[in-house]
């Protein structure tokens, strides 16, 4: 158990629709993430938050958003989904948000995830 | 663009013996990477990482080599267990401390024979 939270574990729903995943990180990690993995594919960075603030954005639809709570838990919201949309979605947290070479790299922890289903 | 890339889609190796899962970048400005393993309906656990500044990297049954002039990194396990069977991806960073997002590659089903 890597202590990240996401609900709900599986979610189907019909093309159009706007669905919301929710994310609650370990204990102390301030940073957190979503990913996206499709079928045969790795995973994608979606977009990472760090204490509340968007740090940085990969490869995310217009269609999709996120935030951060005060309370540290995010949500990944969905809309106008398409078939294409179906996937498992991944978050995962970590203490700090520093990496490379330079300094010490703050590992990521992975939640269970939400494969989300779109009919 | 696949910045990193796992060319061997699966891996199937007998109990006892080495496995060897690669891993290949284009990005030269990466500075760390990073091993995952990941169970099917489970999320990715992280297994062992290595900063660029080094090339080789060691804990348990598991070392990590790193040869940045091929950019060319490789997961050793030895000796293989049976419980090591699971898809293995390779991920990498290095946005000079801004990020640490992760890049990752397709991934490697490891399938260990008993």
């Amino acid at each position: 158990d890597s202590g990240v939270t996401q609900t709900p574990k599986h979610l189907i729903t019909a093309t159009g629709q706007r669905v919301t995943l929710r994310c609650s990180p370990r204990s102390g990690d301030l940073s957190v993430y979503w990913y996206q993995q499709s079928l045969d594919q790795g995973l994608q960075f979606l977009i990472q938050y760090y204490n509340g603030e968007e740090r940085a954005k990969g490869n995310i639809l217009e269609r999709f958003s996120a935030q951060q709570f005060p309370d540290l838990h995010s949500e990944l919201n969905l809309s106008s989904l398409e078939l294409g949309d179906s996937a498992l979605y991944f978050c995962a947290s970590s203490v700090g948000t520093s990496g490379g070479a330079g300094g010490s790299y703050n590992e990521q922890f992975f939640g269970p995830g939400t494969r989300l289903t779109v009919l | 663009d696949q910045q990193v890339k796992q060319n061997s889609p699966s891996l199937s190796v007998q109990e006892g013996r080495i496995s060897i899962l690669n891993c290949d970048y284009t990005n030269s400005m990466f500075d760390y990477f990073l091993w995952y393993k990941k169970y099917p309906a489970e999320g990715p656990t992280f297994l062992i990482s290595i900063s660029s500044i080094k090339d080789k990297n060691e804990d348990g049954r598991f070392t990590v080599f790193l040869n940045k002039s091929a950019k060319h990194l490789s997961l050793h396990i030895v000796p293989s267990q049976p419980g090591d069977s699971a898809v293995y991806f390779c991920a990498a960073s290095g946005y000079g401390g801004a990020t640490n997002k992760l890049i990752f590659g397709t991934g490697t089903l490891l399938a260990v024979q008993p």
